[in-house]
């Protein structure tokens, strides 16, 4: 079966600082792995995805994460934190045909 | 290019009651994923259309069950309604393995 883990339920930041959020997947062939964001009484918004090919993926708002097989990983990465960047940050992914598996999520704080 | 739209934003139920929400998907999108997600959860999956046959399900009872329209828009209805049927209720449409997300709807369940 299918799994997503976030193993930090909340992350504080200060402004500024470098970030990283961990994922970790269980999946049975070759994963479809998405970051999306959250901000309060808000949908999802995709950060970036990875399908195949070049292990670190660029996406939006600066942000970039790196696939890694042998550690069923797929962490977020941002080389400077805004205060618009605090929210929630769900991991997924993709299950049979197009249904999403998600984790609990990560809450960003971003101290001054 | 229009986004994900679903109405209405917040809903107030009581329990047993039924209720039926929308969306309208994303134009060229024909296939419609609807999510539920409790306070502070991720979303889980319920289940998903593809050219309004039902295309997939996650772990949910029949008294949760969809449409989807020849102009892919889509329902959701939940009858005999639970208090914890209370969550914020996604709509994704999508493409091509990439999923766009609608804002929304607020059910509470009182």
């Amino acid at each position: 079966a299918q799994s997503v883990t976030q193993p930090d339920i909340h992350i504080t930041v200060s402004e500024g600082a470098s970030l990283e959020l961990r994922c970790n997947y269980s999946y049975g062939a070759t994963p479809y792995l998405f970051w999306y964001v959250q901000s309060p009484g808000q949908g999802l918004q995709l950060l970036l995805k990875y399908f195949s090919g070049d292990t670190l993926v660029q996406g939006i708002k600066g942000f970039e994460a790196e696939f890694k097989r042998s550690q069923s990983s797929f962490n977020l990465r941002k080389p400077s934190v805004h205060w618009s960047d605090a929210a929630e940050y769900f991991c997924a992914v993709g299950a049979s045909g197009y249904a999403l598996n998600f984790g609990k999520g990560t809450s960003l704080l971003v101290t001054p | 290019e229009t986004g994900v739209t679903q109405s209405p934003t917040h809903l107030i139920k009581t329990r047993g009651q039924q209720v039926t929400l929308r969306c309208s998907s994303q134009s060229g999108h024909n296939t419609v994923s609807w999510y539920q997600q409790a306070l502070g959860q991720g979303p889980q999956f319920i289940f998903q259309y593809y050219r309004e046959e039902e295309n997939g399900r996650g772990n949910f009872p029949p008294r949760f069950s969809g449409l989807q329209f020849p102009n892919y828009s889509s329902e959701l209805n939940v009858n005999a309604l639970e208090l914890d049927d209370s969550a914020l209720y996604l709509c994704a449409s999508s493409f091509q393995y990439e999923q766009f997300f609608g804002p929304g709807t607020r059910l509470t369940v009182l």
